[in-house]
């Protein structure tokens, strides 16, 4: 693995389903982020974990949680999808210098 | 509230020269970013000021003006691969990351 990398690529799921989509990184960074990406929207945050432990809420939560039991991994689950999160999920992480941030190639949810 | 402004959609000619202005309203500045994001693709990392003045990087160049809450991204020699979108980014008093909506890139030969 180098950098960051996200599965599944591309899912259509039902409304009312559980789904998790999963994020690891390599770079020991300890900041990561969740971010949703529509149309003629900037991206939004969901969630972050500034460190292995923590995790606060960004812009637009609701409907979504994260967990972040250690570095490497920061799990993004829609615990009952409905058409609304239908969108493009990009975790990103960063470095603790200018906080730059690096994105993983993204997952791209239809909710039915 | 928070804002990013930049246009939606800008065309060029390949080999020219375009700027693509951000102007922004946040609650504190702690930096501005750009990034380049290929359709389809994750977005990645162009540049970062913190500072007013031009940073230049190749073809790339980066100006910020923080009493004018003001950016621009100047590209030079402009290639075809150089269609994308163009995103700003300002970390506010949160150090959270406030985005643009970015600006679509279309470049003619």
């Amino acid at each position: 693995i180098a950098g960051i990398t996200q599965a599944p690529t591309s899912q259509i799921l039902a409304a009312g389903r559980r789904m998790t989509l999963r994020c690891t990184q390599d770079m020991r960074h300890n900041a990561m982020y969740w971010y949703r990406q529509d149309l003629g929207l900037g991206l939004r945050l969901i969630h972050y974990s500034n460190t292995a432990g923590t995790t606060g809420k960004g812009e637009v939560p609701d409907g979504y949680s994260v967990s972040r039991a250690n570095t490497d991994d920061f799990p993004l689950t829609l615990a009952s999808a409905v058409p609304s999160q239908t969108s493009v999920y990009f975790c990103a992480s960063s470095d603790g210098e200018s906080d730059t941030q690096y994105f993983g190639p993204g997952t791209r949810l239809t909710v039915l | 509230g928070q804002n990013i402004d930049q246009p939606t959609e800008m065309t060029a000619t390949e080999g020219a020269i375009v700027q693509i202005n951000c102007t922004y309203q946040t609650s504190g500045f702690n930096g501005l970013f750009w990034y380049q994001q290929h359709a389809g693709e994750a977005p990645t990392f162009l540049s970062y000021n913190v500072l007013d003045g031009l940073e230049e990087k190749g073809r790339f160049s980066s100006f910020l003006s923080r009493s004018k809450g003001y950016s621009y991204l100047l590209l030079k020699e402009l290639q075809m691969k150089d269609s994308a979108s163009y995103l700003c980014a300002v970390k506010d008093s949160n150090y959270q990351l406030i985005w643009g909506a970015g600006t679509k890139l279309i470049i003619k030969p």
